[in-house]
């Protein structure tokens, strides 16, 4: 059966620090990855995806994942965040393939909280 | 360009009263799912429809009721609410071909 763990259920980090929130996944079948970012109090918006190609890839807001099929990990990383990226950061993969009906498997969630 | 809007936003219900959640989206997405989302578990699949005419059940059915009579709308009814209901609901679209989901902004719903 195909899981998302998200290693940390809180990081609390200094603004202008890096950080880097952690997801492994675990798929019989080859998978499209997403981190999606909940500010408070709203809805879910799609921070990056990786679907093909570049293992490496990036949001508008700095933010960056990278592809590691080896390892079965899509971790989230920024060298330096600001107290406007205090939410809570979801990842979610989408196995590929007949049968899934394009049901998102998500992991439940990192709250990043950025102090000054 | 609206995406996925949802009524209403907040509702208070008491205890075995009756109630609809309406999600739209004009995207023309196939696929539609109702989630919520509780402190600690994440978001969890309630029920979800793969074209019009059609519904499934997700991870936490019991208790919801969903329908799907036109391709833009899904609506998730709660015929007899409960303490337990109590919880944040999203509605999300998707593309179907790589699964990316669109949210709607949510409804906070209180049973008391």
């Amino acid at each position: 059966a195909q899981s998302v763990t998200q290693l940390d259920s809180q990081v609390p980090v200094f603004e202008e620090a890096p950080v880097e929130l952690r997801c492994n996944y675990s798929s019989s079948v080859s998978v499209y990855l997403f981190w999606y970012v909940q500010y408070p109090n709203q809805g879910l918006q799609l921070l990056l995806k990786y679907l093909s190609g570049s293992t490496l890839v990036e949001s508008i807001n700095g933010f960056e994942a990278e592809f590691n099929k080896s390892q079965t990990s899509f971790h989230l990383r920024k060298p330096s965040v600001h107290i406007s990226d205090t939410a809570e950061y979801f990842c979610a993969v989408n196995p590929t393939g007949a049968g899934n009906n394009r049901k998102l498997i998500w992991g439940l969630g990192t709250s990043l909280a950025v102090n000054p | 360009n609206a995406g996925v809007t949802q009524t209403p936003k907040f509702r208070v219900l008491k205890t075995g009263q009756s109630m609809t959640l309406l999600c739209a989206q004009d995207m023309n997405h196939e696929y539609m799912y109702w989630y919520r989302q509780d402190p600690g578990m994440g978001l969890r699949l309630i029920h979800y429809s793969v074209g019009e005419g059609t519904t499934a059940k997700g991870e936490v059915p019991d208790g919801y009721n969903v329908s799907r009579l036109k391709k833009q709308n899904f609506l998730l009814g709660l015929e007899s609410a409960a303490p337990s209901q109590t919880s944040v609901y999203f509605c999300a679209s998707s593309d179907g071909d790589r699964g990316q989901a669109f949210f709607g902004q949510g409804t906070r719903l209180t049973v008391v």
